[in-house]
């Protein structure tokens, strides 16, 4: 079974600037999350989407964005970007609802802003 | 608010010791569960145990052990002879009854370096 696919790796924007994440869940998965991860506050919930809908949200300016869409695959966009968004954006997905419950990672998003 | 305090920010030891992992852990929901993470250098995040809080019997898998105690708040974990492999940052993480397994508040971390 594949696991949970992020891209891209890497990424170089510049303040001001938009983008976009993608993340593939483990197929039957149908929840996904997002997380931040920066050297000074450490791991930080941004949301979780199950079933298209928004089930949770962290405590991120409305920059930050998110969508799944109906094959369970999710995006999330921060647009207007500042140097403090840059990060490791994690995404994992998990079999929400079932006995063996837990989150999956993926190698992350490494997003600079310059 | 809920938090999670993983004090020790590195720990360095040398193949064959055993070491243990603190986490202390702060909610005011009486339905909570506690999960520990390992980060390998290469970066994705694995689940190594959820405990809830009304399970408070220690578990033992292979080398690893975690000793759970609501009395004090903590959930802490032991490498038993250690091995280079287990080189990682540690994370122990906390979610509330009604946010689910997905909304987790992490502590910082604890990097380990197993050394030869």
């Amino acid at each position: 079974k594949a696991g949970v696919t992020q891209t891209p790796r890497y990424l170089i924007k510049t303040r001001g600037q938009q983008v976009t994440l993608s993340c593939s869940p483990i197929s039957g998965h149908r929840s996904v999350s997002w997380y931040q991860q920066t050297p000074g506050q450490g791991l930080q919930f941004l949301f979780e989407y199950f079933s298209e809908t928004q089930r949770n949200k962290g405590n991120f300016p409305g920059r930050f964005s998110g969508r799944q869409f109906s094959n369970s695959r999710s995006e999330m966009n921060v647009s207007t970007l500042e140097l403090g968004d840059s990060a490791l954006y994690l995404c994992a997905s998990s079999s929400y609802g079932t006995e063996n419950e837990k989150l999956f990672f993926g190698s992350g998003t490494q997003l600079s802003v310059l | 608010a809920q938090k999670v305090t993983q004090a020790q920010t590195e720990i360095s030891v040398v193949e064959k010791e055993d070491v243990t992992l603190d986490c202390v852990y702060e909610t005011r929901d009486t339905t909570y569960y506690l999960f520990w993470y390992k980060q390998p250098p290469s970066g994705e995040l694995v689940f190594l145990i959820r405990r809830n809080s009304f399970d408070e019997q220690n578990e033992i898998s292979g080398r690893y052990s975690w000793n759970f105690q609501k009395s004090t708040s903590s959930f802490n974990f032991t490498i038993t002879a250690s091995q280079v492999v287990d080189s990682a940052v540690y994370f122990c993480a906390l979610s509330e009854g009604d946010s689910g397994y997905s909304t987790l508040t992490f502590g910082k971390g604890t990097m380990l370096l197993v050394s030869p």
